[in-house]
């Protein structure tokens, strides 16, 4: 089966700086990568994804790249607010598959 | 985006009672639906993927006798923690899988904490 992994587990940056969190995965067949924002005690918000015949998107701050030879996608956000702060899940999974495989969280702490 | 209705969204209850947990999919159909579990600062666990008509899938791991799993219309799936004990204490999060495959999108619920006393 698939296997995500995902880095760092926390991640603190000072406002306005970027923050990159990346996350690998094991099974060639997955071709859809969605990032998940969860706030405390709130549920995951789906918050961008990316297909595999794209190399990146982007949505105003947040952008997502995605390496399909090296098997890995990052997510990146760009002058980050301390409403960013929260735990950012990735996943990784096929059109035909029902279950998403979710990487282990990244905790960000957007210092103000 | 579509919306995952749970409830309830906080349970307290006596240990050895049973608590179960509803999960819709208000505005759209859901063939499967997932429950997961998620500890203090941890990722989400799935536990088992609920199919409308059949029977739940269970993680390994999972005691299926345990966390009975009823998926029974396109709109609803139960939960419901059998005889529940303090250690089964947790977040408990739902997510539906939008019947339209070509969108492939998780929608959660936002989670019920269940408290074991």
């Amino acid at each position: 089966g698939e296997n995500v992994e995902q880095h760092p587990s926390t991640l603190s940056v000072q406002e306005g700086d970027s923050a990159v969190i990346k996350c690998t995965y094991s099974d060639s067949a997955s071709n859809y990568f969605p990032w998940y924002k969860q706030e405390l005690g709130k549920r995951p918000q789906l918050i961008i994804d990316i297909r595999s015949n794209v190399g990146e998107k982007k949505d105003q701050r947040i952008a997502v790249t995605l390496n399909k030879t090296a098997k890995h996608f990052s997510l990146h956000i760009t002058e980050t607010q301390p409403e960013d702060s929260a735990v950012y899940f990735c996943a990784a999974t096929t059109s035909g598959r029902n279950q998403f495989y979710f990487g282990t969280g990244t905790s960000l702490t957007v210092i103000p | 985006g579509a919306v995952v209705s749970q409830h309830p969204s906080r349970v307290i209850c006596k240990s050895g009672t049973s608590v179960k947990i509803e999960c819709r999919s208000l505005d759209f159909q859901a063939t499967t639906m997932f429950w997961y579990r998620q500890f203090p600062k941890q990722s989400l666990m799935l536990m088992a993927t609920s199919n409308e008509g059949s029977k739940a899938t269970y993680e390994q791991g999972v005691e299926k006798d345990k966390f009975l799993i009823n998926h029974a219309s396109l709109t609803l799936s139960t939960l419901t923690v059998t005889s529940a004990h303090p250690e089964d204490s947790s977040f408990y999060i739902c997510s539906a899988r939008d019947y339209n495959l070509a969108k492939n999108i998780q929608y959660f619920g936002a989670g019920t904490r269940l408290s074991v006393l």
